[in-house]
């Protein structure tokens, strides 16, 4: 079973942030969270992942929580090409990855 | 150009067949996985492999089989076993157990 709570669906302007959240309550010490993201009927997508501090790369901004049970993904300026189901993982290591059901993001213009 | 790649991208055979689907990679990664995708569902791990010659179940082995004889080919075969075949397969590598996964294309299942 998935380790996360994600919302289903979610929608976003084009050219807004998107905020993307995701509940980790029973994540333990040594376990990173992960976020892919999937276009239709492709491969997943690795987007960037984390342990306890914040973290940037040039696709988006993940901010975990203090008491790490929650984390959000942040995509600045969303565009039509980011219309994706979006996965947020917890996992010691990639063995240990669980893949949800996601959210469902739609961007629109 | 380096990748993962499976092939092809949409397989049919009639029930009762075994079926190998392919997956190869050029990353010189020694850890590589297999999931299956249903419709509005997330992945799930079949099997996965940190090294040649060794391999590991995952949450969904029964029905299916894999080999590792080489670093860049992790093939899966899907048996007569397995009661649901149809469905989204999806091949992974990563440089080594814990590291960031890198998925190929995919290939679609159908069994009729």
């Amino acid at each position: 079973d998935a380790k996360t709570t994600q919302p289903p669906s979610m929608d976003c302007a084009e050219g807004r942030a998107a905020n993307l959240p995701c509940n980790h309550s029973t994540i333990s010490g040594n376990e990173y969270v992960y976020w892919y993201r999937q276009i239709h009927s492709q491969g997943p997508q690795y987007i960037i992942h984390g342990l306890k501090n914040n973290e940037t790369n040039e696709m988006a901004s993940l901010i975990i929580t203090e008491d790490r049970k929650s984390s959000t993904l942040i995509l600045p300026h969303a565009t039509l090409r980011d219309t994706a189901v979006y996965y947020c993982i917890v996992a010691t290591d990639n063995n240990d990855m669980r893949f949800g059901a996601g959210t469902r993001l739609t961007v629109k213009p | 150009d380096g990748g993962i790649t499976q092939s092809p991208k949409y397989l049919f055979r009639k029930e009762g067949q075994n079926v190998t689907l392919s997956c190869e990679q050029n990353l010189n990664h020694d850890a590589m996985y297999w999931y299956r995708q249903d419709p509005g569902q997330g992945l799930r791990l079949i099997y996965y492999s940190q090294i040649v010659n060794d391999f590991q179940k995952g949450d969904i082995a029964e029905g299916y089989s894999v080999s590792r004889e080489k670093k860049e080919s992790f093939p899966l075969t899907v048996t007569s076993a397995q009661k649901n075949p149809t469905a989204f397969y999806l091949c992974a590598s990563s440089k080594a157990g814990g590291d960031t996964q890198y998925f190929g294309p995919g290939t679609r299942l159908t069994v009729l």
